[in-house]
């Protein structure tokens, strides 16, 4: 099955430095690399996604990459602020067209941003 | 937006009794339920998938007659922890998936406690 591996477990940022989160994949048929944001108690949250026809995708100050002949896709938060402390989660999963797929989860990044 | 209800937040229970667990997916039809547990400071760990109609598949380790799961609608799947122990307090959250696919969506999650 799939295995994510996910770096560093923990990261600590000034407030307007950027953070870089990476995970890695083992299968190589996963084709959709979702990102969510977890607060304490509560559900994660998409913050963005990437399929693997494309190699990189932005949206304001997050920016996900994916390299697919290494199996690696890297989380890119500019500008951080201090609400975007929470934990962040990558995954992966196999052709999400088809419902059944499940999704495989790193294990998590804690993100401080330090004001 | 796709909602999944999950119910109830925050349940604690006596060791040895059995606790039910909801998630209704509100203004879509959910093809096939995910059930994850998730301990403290950890990542959200697949338990089972299940599809409208069918028996659940369950992650290895998982033990099926503990962890019952139903899917009897496109609507409504349930989760019911039999003989509930200290061990297994911990966050329960599902997230339901559609065909075609737009995405996981995660339910709030259940913190279970057994006292």
């Amino acid at each position: 099955g799939e295995n994510v591996e996910q770096h560093p477990s923990t990261l600590s940022v000034q407030e307007g430095d950027s953070a870089v989160i990476k995970c890695t994949y083992s299968d190589s048929a996963s084709n959709y690399f979702p990102w969510y944001k977890q607060e304490l108690g509560k559900r994660p949250q998409l913050i963005i996604d990437i399929r693997s026809n494309v190699g990189e995708k932005k949206d304001q100050r997050i920016a996900v990459t994916l390299n697919k002949t290494a199996k690696h896709f890297s989380l890119h938060i500019t500008e951080t602020q201090p609400e975007d402390s929470a934990v962040y989660f990558c995954a992966a999963s196999p052709n999400p067209n088809n419902a059944g797929n499940m999704l495989t989860f790193g294990g998590g990044t804690r993100l401080m941003v330090k004001p | 937006g796709a909602v999944v209800s999950q119910h109830p937040s925050r349940v604690i229970c006596k060791s040895g009794t059995s606790v039910k667990i909801e998630c209704r997916s509100l203004d879509f039809q959910a093809t096939t339920m995910f059930w994850y547990r998730q301990f403290p400071k950890q990542s959200l760990m697949l338990m089972a998938t299940s599809n409208e109609g069918s028996k659940a598949t369950y992650e290895q380790g998982v033990e099926k007659d503990k962890f019952l799961i139903n899917h009897a609608s496109l609507t409504l799947s349930t989760l019911t922890v039999t003989s509930a122990h200290p061990e297994d307090s911990s966050f329960y959250i599902c997230s339901a998936a559609r065909t075609p696919f737009w995405g996981y969506t995660f339910g709030s999650g259940t913190r279970l406690t057994v006292v």
